[in-house]
Order: C-alpha cells, then sequence, then structure tokens
C-alpha cells in the first residue's frame, strides 16, 4: 500500500465548475496535512495545509481532513483555467522525524 | 523572510561522472531540510531529510548522499552518476514540527 495515493488523472472541468481532488494515506499518526500545486516544469508551491479535521477555506480554496477515514481533499471553486496544473498531496508522517510524503499528484484541467 | 537557492538550475552529466548539488537556506535558523527527486512524469520521490548539522536520515540510498555541513546548508552527491539518476532535483526547507515544506526552483539533471 503506498503511504500517500491520489489519483493521477487528469481531471477535466469545465471554467467556472469546482474541482474536487481526493488524497488518502496510511500512516494513521499524522497530524499534518498540506496541499501543493505543480505547474509543469517548475516546483511545487503550497496552496493549503490543514491539521484537524473538518474544513478549511482560503478563497477559492477549501481543504477538507477526515483522520478517522485517513482522508484528506481539495476544493477549487469557480476554477479557472490558471488552475490547470498538478495538485500533490504530502503529509508529514508521525514519531517526530519530520519525514514528509507526497502522492503522485493529480493533473488538473480546466476546459475554458 | 526566508529563501531558498539551489544550484544549479540545470546540468548535464555524462554516466559515471559525479555530482554536487547545493541548496542554502537565508533567514531561518534550525531549519529541517530535505532533497527530493521527482522523474519524469512521476511524483516526488524522497532522499533524505535533516533536522540538524550532522543527522542525515535516507530514503533511498542508492548510489546517493547527502551532508549537511552547516545548520542552513543541504548538499546532494553522487561519485558515479547513472542514467536513472536524470530527473528534477528539489530542496525544501521547512521550521517547526507541523510547518509546511518550502520549495527550490530546483535543479534539472540529464545524465546522458
Amino acid at each position: 500500500q503506498k503511504e500517500v495515493e491520489q489519483n493521477s488523472g487528469p481531471l477535466s472541468v469545465p471554467e467556472g465548475a469546482i474541482a474536487s481532488l481526493n488524497c488518502t494515506y496510511s500512516d494513521r499518526g499524522s497530524q499534518s496535512f498540506f496541499w501543493y500545486r505543480q505547474y509543469s516544469g517548475k516546483s511545487p508551491e503550497l496552496i493549503m495545509f490543514i491539521y484537524s479535521n473538518g474544513d478549511k477555506e482560503d478563497g477559492r480554496f477549501t481543504a477538507q481532513l477526515n483522520k478517522a477515514s485517513q482522508y484528506v481533499s481539495l476544493l477549487i471553486r469557480d476554477s479557472q483555467p490558471s488552475d490547470s496544473a498538478t495538485y500533490l498531496c504530502a503529509v508529514k508522517n508521525s514519531g517526530g522525524y519530520q519525514k514528509v510524503t507526497f502522492g503522485i499528484g493529480t493533473k488538473l484541467q480546466v476546459i475554458p | 523572510s526566508q529563501t531558498i537557492h539551489q544550484w544549479p538550475a540545470t546540468l548535464v552529466q555524462p554516466v559515471g561522472s559525479p555530482l554536487s548539488l547545493e541548496c542554502t537556506v537565508e533567514g531561518t535558523s534550525n531549519p529541517n531540510l530535505y532533497w527530493y527527486r521527482q522523474a519524469a512524469g512521476r511524483g516526488l520521490q524522497l532522499l533524505f531529510y535533516s533536522v540538524g548539522i550532522g543527522q542525515i536520515s535516507s530514503e533511498v540510498p542508492q548510489n546517493l548522499s547527502a551532508s549537511r555541513p552547516q545548520d542552513r546548508q543541504f548538499i546532494l552527491s553522487s561519485k558515479k552518476l547513472l542514467l536513472s539518476d536524470s530527473g528534477f532535483y528539489l530542496c525544501a526547507w521547512s521550521v517547526g514540527i507541523d510547518s509546511p515544506l518550502h520549495f527550490g526552483n530546483g535543479t534539472r539533471l540529464t545524465v546522458t
């Protein structure tokens, strides 16, 4: 079982729609969860982080965490063509060693 | 504010040649430092991480090694490169227990 799992996509949504990106993780003791956006040929940039169960909103982005189900998601409202990128889910593992594991990433295509 | 410098941006090396990639962080003390590799079309693979000077955790031993000679300096090395070492090498830093990673601009390595 992979430590952090994501569907590689591509996920295609029309402009203005809600894009829903999902991620599951295997380390039940994980406490910190991150979403990154990566444009082709560029390094990942942080979008959001979440530590507690529930929803966290920042502008058009909402991160959702369910530790019981070991599930993290990212919602992008009013999707724009500029949101087209690969979205990486990252999990900081338990044990205090600061190891951070990434999923393979989901490629999002926003169709104008 | 904190900044991370990673160089070179691109590198073409023949098989069997040595490698040295350097990463430095400014504006913070005692950061956690990371090296990731991203092969073409693949996810981020954690290679090494360090929580302090001289403290290196290896995830992918292979023919790579890492060193942290100073608090804010992280070096990735190889004595003899393989074709499979080609990829996008990313250095990242974080501070504290739960904080997110921040990436440098990366080095694109092509082994010929």
